[in-house]
């Protein structure tokens, strides 16, 4: 079974400083990597995705992340934050082969300051 | 092209009694999910269908059930509603389940915020 660990609960941060949110998984076969985004009030988006190639992915509102198969890792990063990306963001990881359901972390809230 | 739709919005239950969820989307997707969303621990996967008529358990499936009779219609049911289903409820398809390039997002519906009194 897969599983994934967001230990950071909260991040907080001021307005155009640079941010990282952490991401691990556990998996003993290969894995397809997402995060999502969920702004107030609101449903889930895909910000991006590993399916396979080049190990940095680039998403949505100038998010990234690097895959790290070797560390296990999928860390989301964006180079300056706005005030708009308050929002919480979950990390989340299936199989790579046949139908697996997603397997969501705990999450990771954002707080942008002015 | 409206995506995911899910009804209602709010609903307020006293514990014992029955309500449906209904989730709708517009997108001729095959794979249909609901999901439990509670402070701390993310999402967690209640029942999903992989096609009309056919549903499966997910992780938390207990004092639940769903129908899939369309394929763009998932319901998911409480028949005796319990305060520890108070939660947000949301609803989720993919075009299929397999995975590719196109079928792998999860798109989500709003969301629906239920409290057991």
């Amino acid at each position: 079974a897969q599983s994934v660990t967001q230990l950071d609960s909260q991040v907080p941060v001021f307005e155009e400083a640079p941010v990282e949110l952490r991401c691990n998984y556990s998996s003993s076969v290969s894995v397809y990597l997402f995060w999502y985004v969920q702004y107030p009030n609101q449903g889930l988006q895909l910000l991006l995705k590993y399916l396979s190639g080049s190990t940095l992915v680039k998403g949505i509102n100038g998010f990234e992340a690097e895959f790290n198969k070797s560390q296990t890792s999928f860390h989301l990063r964006k180079p300056s934050v706005h005030i708009s990306d308050t929002a919480e963001y979950f990390c989340a990881v299936k199989r790579s082969t046949g139908f697996q359901k997603l397997v969501f972390g705990t999450g990771t809230r954002l707080l942008v300051s002015p | 092209n409206a995506g995911v739709t899910q009804t209602p919005k709010f609903r307020v239950l006293k514990t014992g009694q029955s309500m449906t969820l209904l989730c709708a989307q517009d997108m001729n997707h095959e794979y249909m999910y609901w999901y439990r969303q509670d402070p701390g621990m993310g999402l967690r996967l209640i029942h999903y269908s992989v096609g009309e008529g056919t549903t499966a358990k997910g992780e938390v499936p207990d004092g639940y059930n769903v129908s899939r009779l369309k394929k763009q219609n998932f319901l998911l049911g409480l028949e005796s509603a319990a305060p520890s289903q108070t939660s947000v409820y949301f609803c989720a398809s993919t075009l299929l389940g397999v995975t590719g390039t196109k079928t792998d997002t999860q798109y989500f519906g709003p969301g629906t915020r239920l409290t057991v009194l």
